[in-house]
């Protein structure tokens, strides 16, 4: 099945130790999304890749990176790890941009503790 | 500001019963507005995609409806189960050209 795959589901850092987060999709789908969801609140995007164009949330902090070396894979670094930043992080993908009315389909995400 | 708001919160039901969540927003010029449900600690399933030029879409036991005009969408569900006990999310696309959340209805179906 199509599908949208994240690895690790779990994932234990120390504070200030970098970590990379990984997403791959066999949808062969233009448009992946990062998220970021803490307990009890609603998803909220990081940033999301066009194809090759990466888009950063104006509020999303210098911590986080993105890389997209290919159509299928996507990272989410994290360079220096805080304690607030222990979250579920959300991987998504769409065929194309939201408003062309595309669905959005998400992996089943990475639980993140820094300890 | 363009917000989306769910409620109740929580909600909790004796199987078999029909219910109905509610999804507002703030902003009627909307791309579409999609329904998830996401179990405890897992990602996110896609439920409904209405666009913005529908009024409902239909899934097996759920019906989603769109009133763009009052800012409204509804999740129906009938004949509630014990496994449909899920945090359901309503998200809407307006002009950013992203998906904007509400926090979600913690639903509890009991037998």
């Amino acid at each position: 099945d199509a599908m949208v795959i994240q690895n690790p589901r779990y994932q234990v850092t120390q504070f200030g130790k970098p970590v990379t987060l990984s997403c791959s999709q066999t949808l062969n789908h233009n448009v992946m999304y990062w998220y970021q969801q803490k307990s009890s609140q609603a998803p909220k995007l990081l940033f999301h890749y066009y194809d090759k164009d990466f888009n950063n949330e104006a509020d999303t902090p210098d911590n986080f990176q993105s890389r997209r070396p290919n159509t299928s894979f996507c990272f989410l670094d994290i360079r220096s790890p805080g304690l607030g930043d222990a979250a579920m992080y959300l991987c998504a993908t769409s065929r194309d941009s939201p408003s062309s009315y595309n669905e959005q389909f998400f992996g089943p995400g990475t639980r993140l503790t820094v300890l | 500001k363009q917000e989306v708001t769910q409620i109740p919160a929580a909600l909790s039901v004796p199987e078999g019963e029909n219910l109905v969540l509610n999804c507002s927003f703030t902003d009627s010029a909307i791309y579409n507005l999609q329904w998830f449900r996401q179990d405890p600690g897992k990602g996110l399933t896609s439920l409904l995609l209405i666009q913005s030029s529908q009024r409902e879409q239909t899934s097996g036991r759920l019906n989603a409806s769109l009133d763009k005009s009052s800012g409204r969408s509804t999740l129906y569900i009938a004949a509630s189960q014990p496994g449909d006990s899920a945090t359901y999310l309503c998200a809407v696309v307006f002009n950013t050209d992203k998906l904007i959340f509400g926090t979600g209805t913690r639903l509890q179906v009991f037998p």
